[in-house]
């Protein structure tokens, strides 16, 4: 089947730098592409959206990026805190069927 | 309330059990979710429920059994689970319509183990 998956597993940062969290995709007809953020004993949480008709949207501190030509989907998060080490999931919807990435676990060093 | 609330946290049970785990929204939303997450791995797709009607059923082993009671709760009832079905489980609800992401709220999940 299609599938979501994200390019690395793990991400170190340090804290005040900028982090790219990339992922690639195969589906063509997915409609959104979303962004979760999941930390330890907790549910994932929606960070940002982008419309398959869009190349790219920023939200607060944090970009998304969709190249539909190599299927491509990247977030990028500005000065990064400590309160982002997480671990983040690419999603990718078609119609009421939301399918996620393998997810990249991200550590902001001090 | 934007939240999405699950209970028990925490559940464990032999695998000759009959247990549900349950899921309560009051954000209006009419698509209600089920997702299988094993440690360190993506959640994974159960059930759907639009308009309190089950619209995806990912193949599913019978043993686990959704409920939708009405738009505001959803249930997953389980019996004779194995210890592999050990997983977080997690609900999660949006609204539905043309033009939304359908924006997926989530729980914190139920951590259930099987013995």
């Amino acid at each position: 089947g299609e599938s979501v998956g994200l390019h690395l597993p793990t991400l170190s940062v340090q804290e005040g730098d900028n982090s790219i969290i990339n992922c690639a995709y195969s589906n063509s007809a997915s409609d959104y592409f979303i962004w979760y953020k999941q930390e330890s004993g907790k549910g994932p949480q929606f960070i940002i959206d982008i419309r398959s008709n869009m190349d790219k949207r920023q939200g607060q501190r944090v970009t998304v990026l969709l190249n539909k030509t190599v299927k491509h989907l990247s977030l990028q998060i500005a000065a990064t805190q400590p309160g982002d080490s997480a671990v983040y999931f690419c999603a990718e919807r078609d119609d009421y069927k939301l399918s996620f990435g393998a997810g990249t676990t991200v550590t902001v060093r001090a | 309330d934007t939240e999405v609330t699950q209970t028990p946290k925490h559940l464990v049970m032999g695998m000759t059990n009959k247990k549900s785990l349950k899921c309560e929204q009051h954000m209006g939303h009419r698509a209600m979710y089920w997702y299988k997450q094993k440690a360190k791995k993506p959640p994974e797709l159960m059930f759907v429920y639009s308009y309190e009607k089950l619209s995806i059923n990912e193949s599913v082993p019978s043993r686990f059994s959704p409920e939708c009671p009405n738009s505001s709760l959803l249930n997953l009832h389980l019996h004779a689970l194995q210890p592999e079905d050990s997983a977080l489980y997690l609900c999660a609800s949006s609204q539905m319509g043309s033009g939304s992401s359908g924006e997926l709220f989530f729980g914190e999940g139920s951590r259930l183990t099987v013995l």
